[in-house]
C-alpha cells in the first residue's frame, strides 16, 4: 500500500541555521511528490513539487527538495531559516495509477526560537 | 489568501446529527478535493470531484457523501454525526482533475460533535 512518513513530529530550530525534513514514501512507480506548509489556522500552501527530470527542485520561500529513487526520500531543505518559516510541513503523494488517490505525512512541527 | 472559500468557518453540533460543508473553488478551477484533518489520523483525502462527476475516493465513510453542482462549488454533507468526526475539514481545488496539479486549500471547516 502506499505510503507517506515523516519520521520527525517535532523540530526545533535556532534562526539562521538550516533545516532539512525527512519524508519517505513507499509507491510502486514514481510517484507525484509534493511538500505543503500549514500555519496555525491557516489552510496549506504548495511549497514545490517533483514530477521527473532533474531532482533537486526549488520552490518558494527559499526551500528546496531533493528527491532521491534509491531512498525513496523527497527531503525538504533549507539553508537559513526565518521565524517566519515556524509552521507545520506536510509532504504528499499523488499516486497515479491507484486512482488518483493523495497520501499525507502526519507532518513535522517546525519550531524556529531567536 | 488561496481563492478557495469555505463555509462555516466553525461548526458546533450534536451526536446523530446531520450537517452540510460547503466549499466554492478558486475562479476557474474544474477540480475540487475534500480533506478531514484530524488529530489522530492526520490530514486525509476524502474524495474528488472534477467538473461534477466523481473523480477518486479516498478515505470517506459511507455516512459522508458529497457532490459539485453545475456552478462547481461542492458541498460535503456528514450525517449520523459520532464525537470521532469532530475535525478541521478542508477544501482544496485545482485546475483540472491530474494528481500532478497544485492545489489550493481553503481555511477550511472545524467540526465538533458534542
Amino acid at each position: 500500500a502506499q505510503s507517506v512518513t515523516q519520521p520527525d513530529i517535532h523540530i526545533t530550530v535556532s534562526e539562521g541555521a538550516s533545516l532539512e525534513l525527512r519524508c519517505n514514501y513507499s509507491y510502486g512507480a514514481t510517484p507525484y511528490l509534493f511538500w505543503y506548509v500549514q500555519s496555525p489556522g491557516q489552510g496549506l500552501q504548495l511549497l514545490l513539487k517533483y514530477f521527473s527530470g532533474d531532482t533537486l527542485v526549488q520552490g518558494i520561500k527559499g526551500f528546496e527538495a531533493e528527491f532521491k529513487r534509491s531512498q525513496s526520500s523527497f527531503n525538504l531543505r533549507k539553508p537559513s531559516v526565518h521565524w517566519s518559516d515556524a509552521a507545520e510541513y506536510f509532504c504528499a503523494v499523488g499516486a497515479r495509477n491507484t486512482g488518483n488517490q493523495f497520501y499525507f505525512g502526519t507532518g513535522t512541527s517546525l519550531t524556529v526560537i531567536p | 489568501d488561496s481563492g478557495v472559500t469555505q463555509t462555516p468557518k466553525h461548526l458546533i453540533t450534536a451526536t446523530g446529527q446531520r450537517v452540510t460543508l460547503r466549499c466554492s473553488p478558486r475562479s476557474g478551477d474544474l477540480s475540487v478535493y475534500w480533506y478531514q484533518q484530524s488529530l489522530d489520523q492526520g490530514l486525509q483525502f476524502l474524495i474528488q470531484y472534477y467538473n461534477g462527476e466523481e473523480r477518486a475516493k479516498g478515505n470517506i465513510l459511507e455516512r459522508f457523501s458529497a457532490q459539485q453542482f453545475p456552478d462547481l462549488h461542492s458541498e460535503l454533507n456528514l450525517s449520523s454525526l459520532e464525537l470521532g468526526d469532530s475535525a478541521l475539514y478542508f477544501c482544496a481545488s485545482s485546475v483540472d482533475s491530474g494528481v500532478y496539479n497544485e492545489q489550493f486549500f481553503g481555511p477550511g471547516t472545524r467540526l465538533t460533535v458534542l
